[in-house]
């Protein structure tokens, strides 16, 4: 089944505790990218990758990081997680040449 | 569910009913544009998409319309149902020397009356 998967999906931590939520794909997509979602605020971008190797920031990366090391796994990185990262996160795939993001199950994080 | 549809506008339409839902998006630069659709404690799922070239486009009982002069976008749900009852995103696609940013509108929940 051609999926996106998001690892842990619900994740309470405290402030300056480093946390890595993993993303996978299985459709060899090029293209991945991070959102979070906060109330009244819709999606927004955190970082996007084009390729292996091959990424850029968003509107909201501060307090981010990524990588991509492999075509199917694009790892979402908070160095030093404050309260103001309590989010929704979601991951998402597409082929680079189609719009059709097809994202995963969500992340729930609280830093408290 | 999820808490995303606090502070959103919500449309509320009788089953059966054509629902419009629209967005206003901001850079005209934009090359295409997508509507997804979000249930309740789920990931968005797109629905339709547009290039920046047309000014509509038809998918299976949704129709997508694309203004450019007053940069504003549609979608057109025919004879809603009450699968459709979810929050929907307008979302603009742009480009900068090979890199591609998307930029998602805050929502609009769409409510269906049985």
């Amino acid at each position: 089944e051609a999926q996106v998967t998001q690892n842990p999906r619900y994740l309470i931590t405290v402030t300056g505790k480093k946390l890595t939520v993993t993303c996978s794909q299985n459709m060899n997509h090029e293209y991945m990218s991070w959102y979070r979602q906060d109330p009244g605020l819709g999606l927004r971008q955190i970082y996007y990758s084009m390729n292996v190797e091959v990424t850029d920031k968003g509107d909201v990366p501060e307090g981010y990081k990524v990588s991509r090391k492999e075509k199917r796994n694009f790892p979402l990185i908070l160095e030093s997680p404050s309260p103001n990262q309590t989010s929704l996160y979601f991951c998402a795939s597409r082929r680079t040449d189609s719009y059709e993001q097809y994202f995963g199950p969500g992340t729930r994080l609280t830093v408290t | 569910g999820e808490s995303v549809g606090l502070h959103l506008p919500t449309l509320s339409v009788q089953e059966g009913d054509n629902s419009i839902i629209n967005c206003a998006y901001s850079n005209s630069a934009s090359d295409y544009f997508i509507w997804y659709k979000q249930e309740s404690g789920k990931g968005p799922q797109f629905i339709i998409d547009i290039r920046s070239n047309m000014d509509k486009r038809q998918g299976q009982r949704v129709t997508v319309l694309l203004n450019k002069t007053v940069k504003h976008l549609s979608l057109q749900i025919a004879a809603t149902q009450p699968g459709d009852s979810a929050v929907y995103f307008c979302a603009e696609n742009s480009r900068s020397g090979g890199y591609q940013k998307v930029t998602f509108g805050t929502g609009t929940k769409l409510q269906v009356i049985p």
